[in-house]
């Protein structure tokens, strides 16, 4: 089955930076890539997702995602943060064929004014 | 716009307790999922059912039981509630195309 990996389960940065949070997959097939945000005492609501075509794809809020195939990855990336962003942000990857998305641990981001 | 509703928001039950959660979608998906909440652990799939009276077990089933019995609803029971299983479960649905729509979460106490 499909796995996802998100190292930094902590990252903290200053309003009106940049960002990255950094997700690695792990399948052999044509992946479907996600990339979800959990706001305090909410659901999840997705960003992005990619499916194919352009490796860079847009989401909402300015957040924007690129799939490197050779490297497995689907980091997230931000030109410049909002304290409003802090929230918890999940990577998701599902099999073309499959209907069972598996998510990565999560990576807690926390805005300084 | 659907919503995916799931009730009770809390549920405190007593150590060896069958506990059931549950879920409706008004957004007529065919797909519904069940996710274990820990934190650090992020989301860990426990069931799923993509129709009616269908049941798939996910990576984390044993200790759980799911119904499916119509398409718009989807229960999970804690077949016998233990105190490491103090979490916040999610349900969701999903869209044709792969985007899950998830509930605000059901979060679980055990005494």
């Amino acid at each position: 089955a499909q796995s996802v990996t998100q190292p930094d389960a902590r990252v903290t940065v200053s309003e009106g930076a940049s960002l990255q949070l950094r997700c690695k997959y792990s399948y052999s097939g044509t992946p479907y890539l996600f990339w979800y945000v959990q706001y305090p005492r909410q659901g999840l609501q997705l960003l992005l997702k990619y499916y194919s075509g352009d490796p860079v794809v847009q989401g909402v809020n300015g957040f924007e995602a690129e799939f490197i195939k050779s490297n497995s990855s689907f980091h997230l990336r931000k030109a410049s943060v909002h304290w409003s962003d802090s929230a918890v942000y999940f990577c998701a990857v599902s099999a073309y064929n499959n209907n069972a998305p598996r998510f990565g641990a999560g990576t807690k981001l926390s805005v300084k004014p | 716009g659907g919503i995916i509703t799931q009730t009770p928001k809390f549920l405190i039950g007593q150590e060896g307790q069958k506990l059931t959660l549950k879920c409706q979608q008004n957004f007529n998906h065919d797909t519904m999922y069940w996710y274990r909440q820990d934190s650090g652990k992020g989301l860990r799939l426990i069931y799923y059912s993509i129709t009616e009276n269908d049941l798939q077990k996910g990576d984390l089933s044993e200790g759980y039981d799911a119904s499916r019995e119509k398409k718009s609803s989807f229960s999970l029971t804690v077949t016998s509630a233990q105190k490491n299983e103090m979490a916040v479960f999610l349900c969701a649905s999903r869209q044709g195309t792969g985007q899950l729509y998830f509930g605000e979460g059901s979060k679980l106490t055990v005494l």
